[in-house]
């Protein structure tokens, strides 16, 4: 059973830092990944697609690093602003047909 | 609208009263999800449905719990006799194949309160 654990789970940085987010699957056959942004009472936003055979992906201020060998991912976020707090999960496809497994989320504040 | 439709947006029920909410996919999206946030819980698969094929269930908490997508696209989500441990965010996605392949689109939510 595929398990995404996210760290840390909440984080307080001042605007202008760069900062990671981590994401960790124990699974490694996985299809993909995806980085999603989460406000308070709002749905959820998708902020990065990795394919399996894809190392990253860039937008914009985002960066998003996949090594599946070791079952790692990385969000990348450079240059902070308090528009960015909110909550980032991380998403597991393990086939191309079904579900994703989430992890339990990092919370993020930046602080003006 | 172009994303995914979720109503309503809040539901407050009474404890064993049934509830449906509802869920507009993106036109032409084949793969449709439902989830469920609890409070400071992650995301918990509940439902799959792709295309015509028979839905994934595996994820449904019990048997008040049921389904369906009409015509490919519409889906229902109901709960019956519902009780307080329901509560919470129940959300929608969509995707042009299945979330493994392509990327998900999420709807809003509907806030469930069961009192």
């Amino acid at each position: 059973k595929q398990e995404v654990t996210q760290i840390p789970a909440a984080l307080s940085v001042p605007e202008g830092e760069n900062l990671v987010l981590n994401c960790s699957f124990t699974d490694s056959a996985i299809y993909n990944l995806q980085w999603f942004r989460q406000d308070p009472g709002k749905g959820l936003t998708s902020l990065l697609l990795i394919q399996s055979s894809q190392r990253e992906q860039t937008s914009g201020r985002l960066n998003a690093s996949l090594d599946k060998s070791s079952g790692r991912s990385t969000l990348y976020i450079a240059a902070s602003q308090p528009g960015d707090s909110a909550t980032y999960l991380c998403a597991v496809g393990g086939t191309s047909y079904g579900k994703l497994t989430f992890g339990q989320g990092t919370i993020l504040t930046v602080h003006p | 609208g172009a994303g995914v439709s979720q109503s309503p947006s809040n539901k407050v029920t009474e404890k064993g009263k049934d509830v449906e909410l509802r869920c507009d996919p993106i036109s032409g999206h084949t793969a449709l999800y439902w989830y469920r946030q609890s409070l400071g819980q992650g995301l918990e698969f509940l439902i799959y449905f792709q295309g015509n094929s028979a839905p994934d269930k595996s994820g449904l908490p019990s048997d008040r719990f049921s389904a369906e997508r009409t015509g490919g696209s519409v889906s229902t989500l109901t709960i019956q006799r519902t009780q307080q441990e329901d509560s919470a965010v129940y959300l929608c996605a969509s995707s042009l194949l299945g979330q493994g392949a392509t990327e998900a689109f999420f709807g809003q939510g509907t806030r469930l309160t069961v009192v």
